[in-house]
């Protein structure tokens, strides 16, 4: 079935780096705009990232814009999110999410979200 | 950044009402809104893309009106498991944009 499992997260102190990644299986992984998404404790959604279905085009909010990015092996059906310099504002849960289409703007939704992996950034 | 808007924040309902949700656009988002639903402890799930379309598997009792910069998802009979919080999003631009979710009790 469509599925995406993410992995990765863990206990990391501030200022220090982590990779996530998800593993995508059930669908055409190349073909898809994929989203990295989070949710602070207790908060709402933030989306984070996105990028094109052959990794040629990177998306970022201003948030992250620097410290954060997308990537993926299209090989492997794998999808990253390389984190740096991280801060405590960064704890949460990390999402990965398939687009329902090809386009990141002018697009058409999330349609195939993971569990999420738990990120805490505490000293 | 488009910045959106719902209210109520939350709301709490009986079962069998009819339930409206409304989500607001700080500019012209066209049609391209998204609604999730995020049930206690779970990840989100779409309900309805592009304002109006159900997502394959949702409950008929769902739907979306609205375009442009203002957009409501209705419940047409709040069931038990509707118990959620829900989330629009807009996908017009970078960055996509969520709004701060209405939460559902029954």
């Amino acid at each position: 079935q469509v599925q995406l499992v993410e992995s990765g997260g863990g206990v990391v102190q501030p200022g220090r780096s982590l990779r996530l990644s998800c593993a995508a299986s059930g669908f055409t992984f190349r073909s898809y705009v994929m989203h990295w998404v989070r949710q602070a404790p207790g908060k709402g959604l933030e989306w984070l990232a996105a990028i094109s279905y052959d990794g040629r085009n990177k998306y970022d909010a201003d948030s992250v814009k620097g410290r954060f990015t997308i990537s993926r092996d299209n090989s492997n059906n794998t999808l990253y999110l390389q984190m740096n310099s991280l801060r405590a504002e960064d704890t949460a849960v990390y999402y990965c999410a398939k687009d329902r289409g090809i386009t990141v703007v002018r697009g058409a939704g999330m349609d195939v979200w993971g569990q999420g992996t738990t990120v805490t950034v505490s000293s | 950044d488009i910045q959106m808007t719902q209210s109520p924040s939350a709301l709490s309902a009986s079962v069998g009402d009819r339930v409206t949700i409304t989500c607001r656009a700080g500019q012209s988002i066209n049609k391209y809104l998204n609604w999730y639903q995020q049930r206690p402890g779970k990840g989100p799930k779409l309900l309805l893309y592009v304002a109006s379309t159900l997502e394959s598997g949702v409950p008929s009792r769902f739907s979306g009106t609205g375009s442009e910069t203002d957009f409501t998802l209705t419940i047409s009979s709040l069931q038990p498991e509707d118990v959620a919080t829900y989330y629009c999003q807009q996908s017009h631009s970078i960055p996509q944009t969520f709004g701060q979710g209405t939460r559902v009790e029954i």
